[in-house]
């Protein structure tokens, strides 16, 4: 089991880019997350999904999009990249009802300049 | 909105010393509660859940008090290993278009803990 993947590590990118975060696991969960880390602050819930087709805004979604359309893979989408995106961005994923133990990806590193 | 509040750290304790970590939550609905540790630029890790009647693990041991809506992690006989940032997650109810019975987790800043030879 690789657990939680996620790709790239780093990115750098201009204002006005766009790009797509990747986050896979391979454990069957049904609930993914995606988190930001700013320095010094706790994450951020922007995104989450219960299940293949369902996914809810959590506390900062403003400037982000989801999609998911298998159980496997939840990517997180930047339209537009503002500098207040720069931020360490982490996948995770859980087994039932978020009760139990979040999985987390190593994270990716984005700045935004 | 609702807060999980930790000391702000950070802890800077010799080798073998005893470390005490305290956490509060705002959100009375709350049901779940964790420790998670994350190492310097790594993800977090599950390190313990806090149950009601407490736990221990190893040299690691959790309280809670639904009353006062107050976690603790108690690490005795710290380790140079055991240098990391310790973060307070409360699991609170989450409502949205997913439905009753989903949750999110909810985390604290962290503390910083340095165990010094």
């Amino acid at each position: 089991n690789a657990g939680v993947t996620q790709t790239p590590k780093f990115r750098i990118l201009k204002i006005g880019q766009s790009m797509t975060l990747q986050c896979t696991q391979d454990m069957n969960h049904n609930y993914m997350y995606w988190y930001r880390q700013d320095p010094g602050m706790g994450l951020k819930l922007i995104y989450y999904s219960v299940g293949a087709g369902i996914t809810d805004k959590g506390e900062v979604p403003n400037g982000y999009n989801v999609s998911r359309s298998t159980t496997e893979d939840f990517p997180l989408r930047l339209e537009l990249a503002a500098p207040s995106q720069t931020s360490v961005y982490f996948c995770a994923s859980s087994s039932t009802r978020g009760r139990n133990e979040q999985f987390f990806g190593p994270g990716t590193r984005l700045t935004v300049l | 909105r609702k807060e999980v509040e930790q000391d702000p750290g950070p802890f800077n304790v010799p080798e073998g010393a005893t470390v005490a970590f305290n956490c509060t939550y705002s959100n009375s609905a709350s049901q779940s509660f964790f420790w998670y540790r994350q190492d310097c630029r790594k993800e977090p890790k599950l390190l313990m859940s806090v149950y009601s009647s407490g736990n221990e693990d190893g040299r690691f041991t959790a309280q809670l008090n639904r009353a006062s809506q107050y976690i603790s992690l108690l690490i005795r006989d710290s380790k140079l290993s055991d240098s990391a940032t310790y973060l307070c997650v409360v699991n609170e109810p989450s409502g949205g278009v997913s439905g009753a019975g989903s949750y999110q987790l909810t985390f604290g800043k962290g503390t910083k803990l340095s165990v010094i030879p």
